[in-house]
């Protein structure tokens, strides 16, 4: 099975502050990798697909980057609803999510 | 536009069994395959398995396989996850989501979440 693995569990950061936020795959899974954010209380919501292209209505202060094992969510301008939780997900071999990354406040 | 609607709250006994209905509307049900994803307080979120709705098949992952089924009505554009043998670290809420297999099958839009409580 493909594990992901997400670290930092957390980082604080202010608004405006520009975050990176890193995730891996145990084995090369292309670019079979998705984002999500899950504002506590929510559904989670898709902000990336394919490693970067950005989801129909998600604000382009969202971009994804990478290939193979290492993918990287960067958030410019961060904004007060984007302190929340984020989850990568591949797709290349079954489903697996990360254990994902908590951005609050600093 | 599209909406994925789900039954409401549960609670349960240990040992008893649960279904949660996901209504889909605002798109062809038959189009898009659905999965259910389900999260323990305060936890990440756990795959339980995938419904290709246009060609009938189910995909389990292991941690469920011999405890959930998998189901859909194209009559009624509606999901079912059945959970059985509950136990009390089944507590979780559980969501299903709609599958965009060309678009490196994410996962678009969701159901608002069912809280399923195991307690005796």
């Amino acid at each position: 099975d493909i594990r992901m693995t997400q670290s930092p569990s957390s980082l604080s950061a202010s608004v405006g502050d520009r975050v990176t936020i890193p995730c891996r795959a145990s084995q090369s899974i292309g670019t079979f990798l998705n984002w999500y954010r899950q504002i506590p209380g929510k559904a989670p919501e898709l902000l990336i697909y394919g490693a970067s292209t950005l989801e129909s209505g998600v604000p382009s202060r969202f971009s994804g980057s990478g290939s193979g094992t290492d993918f990287t969510l960067t958030i410019t301008n961060l904004q007060s609803e984007d302190f929340a939780t984020y989850y990568c997900q591949q797709s290349h071999t079954g489903v697996a999510f990360g254990p994902g990354t908590k951005v609050d406040l600093k | 536009q599209v909406h994925l609607v789900q039954s409401g709250a549960e609670v349960k006994k240990p040992g008893a069994s649960v279904k949660v209905s996901c209504k889909a509307s605002g798109y062809i049900f038959s189009n898009y395959d659905i999965i259910w994803v389900r999260q323990a307080p305060g936890q990440g979120l756990e795959w339980m398995g995938w419904s290709s709705v246009s060609g009938g098949n189910t995909y389990y992952a292991q941690n469920f396989q011999d405890r959930v089924t998998l189901t859909t009505d194209t009559s009624t554009n509606t999901a079912y996850m059945e959970l059985r043998s509950l136990r009390s670290d089944d507590s979780a809420v559980y969501y299903c989501a709609r599958v965009v297999v060309f678009h490196t099958s994410s996962f678009d839009f969701w159901g608002q979440g069912t809280l399923v409580t195991v307690s005796s």
